[in-house]
């Protein structure tokens, strides 16, 4: 079972940051927080990932609470094409396994 | 240039048949992975090399057998397939770095099996 919570879905007005919350509150030391999104009908795509420090990358930035029990992605600026539906997992080494929950569908809207 | 790339993009088949899917990546990743999405968009692993080493396998029918004749592919040969195989799968691939962690992945485009 996914060790994450997201809310199922999510409206966002385009041009506007989108902040897509994640609880993981059963996360330990070594697992980081990694952010996957789905547009439909392709692959999964890497976002973003971190352990304890914010993050930020040409796609967005990851916040992490300091007890680590929950953590926000931004997208700054959505578009239409960052409709998707946005995946939080917990992962550590466990040879790269990848459970998903079932995201947050995200639709940026005109 | 696509990373990871996958074939047959949709397949169609009837029960009772074998198919096999293939995936290859130009990223120089030393680990891939099988996963199959099925009707409820749930994303499951079944599956990973590294190296050609079998490192995970869930629990998944005997009928699917990954085969890795080098480590820029992994395919998957299932047989005898079933109603239920009806999903769409996605190969991915990662690179294992220092420390052991792999979860960086990177997914290929799925091939969307339909079995009648």
């Amino acid at each position: 079972d996914a060790k994450t919570t997201q809310p199922p879905s999510m409206d966002c007005a385009e041009g506007r940051a989108a902040n897509l919350p994640c609880n993981h509150s059963t996360i330990s030391g070594n697992e980081y927080v990694y952010w996957y999104r789905q547009i439909h009908s392709q692959g999964p795509q890497y976002i973003i990932h971190g352990l304890k420090n914010n993050e930020t990358n040409e796609m967005a930035s990851l916040i992490i609470t300091e007890d680590r029990k929950s953590s926000t992605l931004i997208l700054p600026h959505a578009t239409l094409r960052d409709t998707a539906v946005y995946y939080c997992i917990v992962a550590g080494n466990q040879g790269g396994k990848l459970i998903f929950g079932q995201g947050t569908e995200l639709s940026v809207k005109p | 240039d696509t990373a990871v790339s996958q074939t047959p993009k949709y397949l169609v088949t009837q029960m009772g048949n074998d198919k096999s899917i293939k995936c290859e990546q130009n990223l120089g990743h030393d680990t891939m992975y099988w996963y199959k999405q099925d009707s409820k968009k749930f994303l499951k692993i079944m599956f990973s090399y590294n190296n050609k080493e079998l490192i995970i396998n869930e629990t998944v029918p005997n009928r699917f057998s990954p085969k890795s004749p080098d480590k820029a592919h992994l395919n998957l040969h299932i047989n005898s397939l079933e109603l239920g195989d009806s999903a769409v799968y996605f190969c991915a691939s990662s690179q294992e770095r220092p420390s052991g962690r792999k979860e960086t992945q990177y997914f290929g485009p799925g091939t969307r099996l339909l079995v009648l």
